[in-house]
């Protein structure tokens, strides 16, 4: 399996604009996080989902984020309108069961 | 809400030695507790996962203790090498799925 693959792997955008970020699973995995990593507040889960269905959406910061997960091979977190301090490292990981999480690369946003 | 601390946040450390990472959580109702490894501007590795039953995890020069009544764990680093320079992190998990992560601790192994 090729693991957790990110797109795109980075992102530079302006103040304002809408951003997708994408994410597929490892095949067979039921959950699926998203994640939020900056310097000032560590590694923050933002969504997970449980067989494509959003179970927690606490640590979502605003409206501005919502996210998305189709089928079981993919899932989107999309941000709109972007805001400077949205950048960021947004990983996506998956797991079978509540079991080992397995984290994608990362996309490394930033909003000018 | 869960709170998870790491200490000490940086370690340095010459190679060979062995050395223990802490993690302590203020909620010990916990589900699992994962180690993982994150090397600069990678993602996270997984290295050992605790369920709330069992005690401790091993994975070759790894063990992974688990104490809930403390609300700690110990990472051991046995013979430690510059390739296990990295930043560890701690994640407890409280609520079937919900994982909440230390600020890492940064290790650096000196040839």
């Amino acid at each position: 399996d090729a693991g957790v693959i990110q797109s795109p792997r980075h992102e530079v955008t302006e103040m304002g604009q809408e951003v997708t970020l994408r994410c597929k699973p490892i095949s067979g995995h039921d959950y699926l996080f998203w994640y939020r990593q900056t310097m000032m507040r560590g590694l923050e889960l933002l969504i997970y989902f449980n067989n494509n269905v959003p179970i927690d959406d606490s640590g979502m910061p605003e409206d501005r984020f919502s996210a998305k997960m189709p089928n079981a091979s993919f899932s989107t977190l999309k941000i709109q309108p972007s805001e400077p301090r949205d950048s960021a490292v947004y990983f996506c990981a998956s797991s079978f069961g509540l079991m080992v999480h397995n984290f994608g690369p990362g996309t490394r946003l930033t909003v000018t | 809400k869960q709170e998870v601390t790491q200490i000490p946040a940086a370690l340095s450390v010459p190679e060979g030695e062995n050395l223990v990472l802490n993690c302590s959580f203020t909620d010990s109702a916990i589900y699992n507790l994962q180690w993982f490894r994150q090397d600069p501007g990678k993602g996270l590795t997984s290295l050992l996962l605790i369920q709330s039953s069992q005690r401790e995890q091993t994975s070759g020069r790894l063990n992974a203790s688990l104490d809930k009544s403390s609300g700690r764990s110990t990472l051991y680093i046995a013979a430690s090498q510059p390739g296990d320079s990295a930043t560890y992190l701690c994640a407890v998990d409280t609520n079937a799925g919900k994982s909440t992560f230390g600020d890492g601790t940064t290790l650096t192994v000196k040839p």
